[in-house]
């Protein structure tokens, strides 16, 4: 079955060790996004990439970082990861052409600073 | 200003009947998209239905249907015979023509059914 698919799935750092997440997808979808999602909240868009432009959110933090190194794979870098960015980390994927522009969500990653 | 209200942060319902979400947006594009997903507890946000505002008749998904009423605003979620396995949060969304890649998420619903 074509997916999204994340790894790892849990993620535990300390704080101030550098973490890298990854996303994978099997669609093809030229679009890939990186969502943060804390407790009890609705998921905020950090970035995501058309093709291989990247589009930073204003508000997101310097401290993350991303790399789309091919279609199918896009990474998520926290340089310097602090106890506020604990949460799930959510990739997503669609395709430009065409309505509706669905995104695909990946399982997460829940992300633990110590 | 919020684009997406949800007002029902958390719902009850017994297993095997009906139950609606309700969620008003807000823009000013004549061409725009809504969604609903669904999030379980382990994390994943599943697709479940999309309305698109020019679309003439209201989205269904199997027991997912999706009641549009464009003059109001509103694009409320209908899941009918529920399920244990509908206990999950609810997000419903829009994408704006002008602004195609991005999502804006209401607060969510958290559903719980009951047995």
């Amino acid at each position: 079955d074509a997916m999204v698919i994340q790894n790892p799935r849990y993620q535990v750092t300390q704080f101030g060790k550098p973490v890298t997440l990854s996303c994978s997808q099997t669609l093809n979808h030229n679009v890939m996004y990186w969502y943060q999602q804390k407790s009890s909240q609705a998921p905020k868009l950090l970035f995501h990439y058309y093709d291989k432009d990247f589009n930073n959110e204003a508000d997101t933090p310097d401290n993350f970082q991303s790399r789309r190194p091919n279609t199918s794979f896009c990474f998520l870098d926290i340089r310097s990861p602090g106890l506020g960015d604990a949460a799930m980390y959510l990739c997503a994927t669609s395709r430009d052409h065409g309505d509706p522009h669905t995104q695909y969500f990946g399982p997460g990653t829940r992300l633990t600073v110590l | 200003a919020q684009k997406i209200t949800q007002t029902q942060p958390g719902m009850f319902v017994q297993e095997k009947e009906a139950v609606t979400l309700d969620c008003t947006y807000d823009t000013s594009d004549p061409s725009y998209g809504l969604f609903w997903y669904k999030q379980p507890s382990s994390g994943e946000m599943i697709f479940l239905i999309y309305q698109g505002s020019y679309d003439q008749q209201n989205a269904t998904e199997g027991r997912y249907s999706l009641n549009f009423q464009k003059a109001r605003k509103s694009a409320n979620l209908v899941i009918s015979a529920s399920q244990l396995g509908d206990s999950a949060m609810y997000f419903c969304a829009m994408r704006e023509h002008s602004n195609d890649y991005k999502l804006s998420f209401g607060a969510g619903t958290t559903v719980t059914v009951r047995a």
